[in-house]
């Protein structure tokens, strides 16, 4: 059975840009959750959605945004990136909301320059 | 406000040792914590899931244990070896999301 599936796995982009990143969760997965690395910060939840809802946001501004479509796979956007938005974005997902197991991608590396 | 530390920060042995790192979390609140394992340059890999009523979890070599009350969980490693060397990530989760630890970082040496 395939993991969670993200692309593209490394990016550059110049500040100003926007970005569009994807993820295909496990099949059967219904959640599918972003996060944010960085070695500053750690690892922080961006939001999280099931069946096309966002069902929870973390403290991100509103330049960050998602969505997720009718066969769960997730897109997040990042608009007029800024130097601090380099980071790992981590996906996850997981068969129900809260109390399985959740499963991550390998990321994606975005560079803003 | 949830806070979930991990000590110790980095941790360097030698092949063969038995290994416990430590998670402690500042609120009882949650429906599970989750271990997990990050390779560099990786994504995330679980390891074990300890349900809230659950006291410890079992997978090969690896034992983790939670005490709720206390706000802790220990991650037990037994026989280390070199493929081990790793990141260690534990993982509360509340209310649909999950608030990681700062994590352990483990060498294990030949």
């Amino acid at each position: 059975k395939a993991g969670v599936t993200q692309t593209p796995r490394y990016l550059i982009k110049t500040r100003g840009q926007q970005v569009t990143l994807s993820c295909s969760p496990i099949s059967g997965h219904r959640s599918v959750s972003w996060y944010q690395q960085t070695p500053g910060q750690g690892l922080q939840f961006l939001f999280e959605y099931f069946s096309e809802t966002q069902r929870n946001k973390g403290n991100f501004p509103g330049r960050f945004s998602g969505r997720q479509f009718s066969n769960s796979r997730s897109e997040m956007n990042v608009s007029t990136l800024e130097l601090g938005d380099s980071a790992l974005y981590l996906c996850a997902s997981s068969f129900d909301r809260g109390r399985n197991t959740i499963y991550f991608g390998e990321g994606s590396w975005l560079t803003v320059v | 406000k949830q806070e979930v530390t991990q000590i110790p920060a980095a941790l360097s042995v030698p092949e063969g040792e038995n290994l416990v790192l430590n998670c402690s979390f500042t609120d009882s609140a949650i429906y599970n914590l989750q271990w997990f394992r990050q390779d560099p340059g990786k994504g995330l890999t679980s390891l074990l899931l300890i349900q809230s009523s659950q006291r410890e979890q079992t997978s090969g070599r690896l034992n983790a244990s939670l005490d709720k009350s206390s706000g802790r969980s220990t991650l037990y490693i037994a026989a280390s070896q070199p493929g081990d060397s790793a990141t260690y990530l534990c993982a509360v989760g509340v209310t649909d999301k999950l608030i990681f630890g700062t994590g352990t970082r483990l060498q294990v040496f030949p």
